[in-house]
């Protein structure tokens, strides 16, 4: 069974600086999504960066970057110049290649630091 | 296009109550997901809709839930006989089939059964 795992519960930055954010997962498939999503707090969970399993180039969205490792089943979360508006919960989640299943990791919490 | 919506937002009932939940997607989207999100926790899938066909449903999903999409548009998920740990999140997504499928989540329903 697919599974996503977070092992950072809570995370802080300092504005401005970098953070990383770490998810693994486990499959047997070769063609699959990986997604980051945040979820400010009361608010609704929106997408912030996505990646298909089948392209070797690091997705990237602004600030926001990835480090996929496929064959680590690594998937982590870079956010530059940290922003006050980037505290939330962070979510990875997988998805495989039908759209069938879609499983999240537990989450890790960021704080930004003024 | 205004997002997914859902309906109530909050909604307390008491235990052996049945509550039902409407998900509005985004017109053009012809898939829907459910999701039950704990304090603390990652969604967790319970059961999604392509059109008006059901096509997946979580083992987590007792024989009292029930989902209907009658039309291929709006949804219901409906929980009978309340019980204390339904208390929950209960988020809804809808996305376009296709290779790059992407999930938008609408704000939840939370429910407090007491």
């Amino acid at each position: 069974a697919q599974t996503v795992t977070q092992s950072q519960p809570e995370m802080s930055v300092q504005e401005a600086e970098t953070v990383t954010l770490s998810c693994t997962y486990d499959t047997s498939e070769s063609d699959y999504y990986l997604f980051w999503y945040k979820q400010p707090p009361s608010r609704q969970m929106i997408l912030v960066i996505r990646q298909e399993a089948y392209k070797q180039q690091n997705a990237t969205e602004n600030r926001f970057s990835v480090n996929f490792q496929k064959a680590a089943k690594s998937f982590s979360l870079k956010i530059s110049d940290s922003q006050l508006g980037d505290a939330a919960m962070y979510f990875c989640a997988y998805r495989d290649y039908t759209g069938n299943q879609f499983y999240f990791g537990t989450g890790t919490s960021l704080t930004v630091i003024p | 296009d205004t997002g997914v919506s859902q309906d109530p937002r909050h909604k307390i009932t008491k235990r052996g109550q049945n509550v039902t939940f409407r998900c509005d997607p985004i017109s053009e989207h012809n898939r829907l997901y459910w999701y039950r999100q704990t304090l603390g926790q990652g969604p967790e899938f319970l059961t999604y809709f392509q059109n008006e066909a059901q096509l997946e449903k979580s083992r987590l999903l007792s024989d009292r839930f029930s989902a209907e999409r009658p039309k291929g548009s709006f949804s219901t998920l409906e929980i009978q006989r309340t019980e204390q740990g339904d208390s929950a999140m209960y988020l809804c997504a809808s996305s376009l089939v296709g290779y790059q499928e992407t999930q938008y989540f609408g704000p939840g329903t939370r429910l407090l059964v007491l």
